[in-house]
């Protein structure tokens, strides 16, 4: 079955600094990659995806570059601010699957200090 | 943009009570919505796939007589935990795909309903 594997959290970084946080995949065929992230008493906001092998994702200064090779997605963010506190979470969405089913993968905290 | 609301957000209820947990599109309409349970520092985990005007697909696992689902408009899917117990207590959150969208797997998520059952 599908399954999605981040790094363990929490993460905390001071402001300014830079972020990666892990996110491997088991999957068949072909999935699209998502980074879901979730504010404090508010629902998951999509940031940003990719739908096929050496896409890269971008929002808000995040990136994340579809791998399958390493059949990996890992968010990167050049210089992160306290607002960027936030569970982020990796997901996929098969395809061939009903449009819109989720695997999620644990999610993981991100602090971030002035 | 699109917006899901869920409600309530949070209720805390007696063992062996029913709730029951609504999904509304606000702006959009939905053929398709999606309900989630996340344990306390886990993911979140399928539970069931909600269809306008027909029966909800449930994830292996899940019950069906536990976890009763309708999704009787377009814009409406609700939630209903019967005869509740304490681990059934979570967090439980709605997800919408617009039908009218062009974009790709995109969703929209509620900002969940927390269960506590004492």
């Amino acid at each position: 079955g599908n399954s999605v594997t981040q790094m363990e959290g929490p993460v905390t970084l001071s402001e300014e600094a830079f972020l990666t946080i892990n996110c491997t995949y088991t999957a068949t065929g072909y999935p699209s990659l998502f980074w879901y992230v979730q504010y404090p008493g508010e629902g998951l906001q999509l940031l940003l995806k990719a739908t096929k092998a050496d896409d890269k994702g971008s929002n808000k200064g995040f990136e994340a570059t579809y791998r399958k090779e390493t059949t990996s997605f890992h968010l990167e963010k050049g210089s992160v601010q306290v607002s960027d506190s936030a569970v982020y979470f990796c997901a996929l969405s098969s395809s061939g699957t009903s449009y819109g089913k989720l695997t999620f993968g644990q999610g993981t905290i991100l602090t971030v200090h002035p | 943009g699109a917006v899901v609301s869920q409600h309530p957000s949070r209720v805390i209820c007696k063992s062996g009570t029913s709730v029951k947990i609504e999904c509304r599109s606000l702006d959009f309409q939905a053929t398709t919505m999606f309900w989630y349970r996340q344990f306390p520092k886990q993911s979140l985990m399928l539970m069931a796939t909600s269809n306008e005007g027909s029966k909800a697909t449930y994830e292996q696992g899940v019950e069906k007589d536990k976890f009763l689902i309708n999704h009787a408009s377009l814009t409406l899917s609700t939630l209903t935990v019967t005869s509740a117990h304490p681990e059934d207590s979570s967090f439980y959150i709605c997800s919408a795909r617009d039908t009218g969208g062009s974009g790709a797997n995109v969703l929209t998520f509620g900002a969940g309903s927390r269960l506590t059952v004492l």
